[in-house]
């Protein structure tokens, strides 16, 4: 596609419950990102997938998340037993290998829990 | 660790001012910087970036030099328009040695009045 597409737009999600979000990068970009925008904590790296695999993971707040990439293209961000802390943009971005390329940013999934 | 401050918001401004945005970093080695916009409702876009002391980057008007000696990367813009009100990102990351993983600030808003 012309970006990074990510679905849903929105989400409203009881406490406790599982999520999935998904990122769709531009085709062609073998490096992908998520972030978490939230109130008071700015944006948060989160993971780094180089094709299919994650060489860092380190922003991963809980072993409650976790990503795949297949086919080095979609990737998800599952959110297992959902709190409300973890309310929050979740972005997506591509680029080409990193260095100093630039990454391309989805418009994001707002996550709510209630 | 990296670590990236800009100056809190809301900045609120007549059209045609002049605009600073400050932004200072904390890093090891020679990183990369860059300026980040996110007008309502759109996500975030690349506005500018210098990969090397003394570098500038400048798009749309707007301007940041890196400045290694005082780590900083200010965002200048001559004449400020009401299409300019947005939230303003200062990141860096550790440019071609690294993943790519961007280090972001707490974010800026812009607010322009005709």
């Amino acid at each position: 596609g012309a970006g990074v597409s990510q679905s849903p737009s929105n989400k409203v999600t009881e406490k406790g419950k599982d999520v999935e979000l998904r990122c769709d990068p531009i085709s062609g970009h073998t490096a992908l990102y998520w972030y978490r925008q939230s109130l008071g904590q700015g944006l948060e790296f989160l993971i780094y997938f180089q094709g299919n695999s994650a060489p860092d993971k380190s922003g991963l707040p809980s072993d409650r998340f976790s990503a795949e990439r297949t086919g080095g293209s979609v990737s998800t961000l599952t959110i297992q037993r959902t709190q409300q802390e973890d309310s929050a943009v979740y972005l997506c971005a591509s680029s080409l290998p990193p260095g100093n390329t630039e990454a391309f940013f989805g418009q994001g999934t707002r996550l709510t829990v209630v | 660790g990296d670590s990236v401050t800009q100056m809190e918001g809301p900045v609120t401004l007549s059209e045609e001012a002049f605009l600073t945005i400050n932004c200072t970093y904390t890093a090891t080695g020679y990183p990369s910087l860059f300026w980040y916009v996110q007008y309502p409702g759109e996500g975030l876009q690349l506005l500018l970036k210098a990969t090397k002391a003394d570098d500038k980057g400048s798009n749309k008007g707007f301007e940041a030099t890196y400045r290694k000696e005082t780590t900083s990367f200010h965002l200048e813009k001559g004449s400020v328009q009401v299409s300019d009100s947005a939230v303003y990102f200062c990141a860096l990351n550790r440019g071609s040695s690294n993943t790519g993983k961007l280090i972001f600030g707490q974010g800026t808003t812009l607010q322009v009045k005709p």
